[in-house]
């Protein structure tokens, strides 16, 4: 069974400029949520997919957009690059059934410069 | 609006002694509870999930607690070892399927 992953692993933009961030949701999962964790903080939910639509989202700005694709992967967009978008942006995986548990994937560190 | 904080930000113990970590949450109507374990620039594994209508969760030397109408979960770790040196995480889900709600972390280290 493959786990979630993400790509690119690293990244840096410059400000703005655009992102387009990358998940595969593990085997079976059919949602999908991104987080955004900055340094020495506790992540913060964007936003999360199911069937293809937006499932519910967190205090991000519309520049912050994603898309899931019929195999279940995920995007995730960020338009007009700022500093404070440096972060590691976490992917997490589930199905709908009890308990819901969510798996995380490795993660993408994205630096603005 | 759901607020999640993790007392001690940082902790510092020698090897072999028994811990507990500390969460808090300010809404008690929630689905369920997660702990996290984060190494350095990683991703999150999940430790423990708990459902609101458990009371406790064990896996080998890890055991968490609920209580939901105060508002406080417990991570009690056993016999520490270098190896369990992480940052610790809880989240909360207001229902099922829904977001997770994190708190700030606890930064362990466990000195051999």
């Amino acid at each position: 069974e493959t786990g979630v992953t993400q790509s690119p692993t690293h990244l840096i933009k410059t400000r703005g400029q655009q992102v387009t961030l990358r998940c595969s949701s593990q085997s079976g999962h059919n949602t999908v949520s991104w987080y955004q964790q900055a340094l020495g903080q506790g992540p913060q939910f964007i936003f999360q997919y199911y069937r293809e639509e937006e499932n519910g989202r967190g205090n991000f700005p519309p520049r912050f957009s994603g898309l899931q694709f019929p195999n279940y992967s995920s995007e995730l967009n960020v338009n007009a690059l700022e500093l404070d978008d440096s972060a590691l942006y976490l992917c997490a995986s589930s199905t709908r059934l009890v308990p819901y548990e969510q798996y995380f994937g490795p993660g993408t560190r994205l630096t603005v410069t | 609006k759901q607020e999640v904080t993790q007392i001690p930000a940082a902790l510092s113990v020698p090897e072999g002694e028994n811990l507990v970590l500390n969460c808090s949450f300010t809404d008690s109507a929630i689905y369920n509870l997660q702990w996290f374990r984060q190494d350095p620039g990683k991703g999150l594994t999940s430790l423990l999930l708990i459902q609101s209508s458990q009371r406790e969760q064990t896996s080998g030397r890890l055991n968490a607690s609920l209580d939901k109408s105060s508002g406080r979960s417990t991570l009690y770790i056993a016999a520490s070892q270098p190896g369990d040196s992480a940052t610790y995480l809880c989240a909360v889900s207001p229902y099922a399927g829904n977001m997770l709600t994190f708190g700030g972390g606890t930064r362990l280290m466990v000195k051999p």
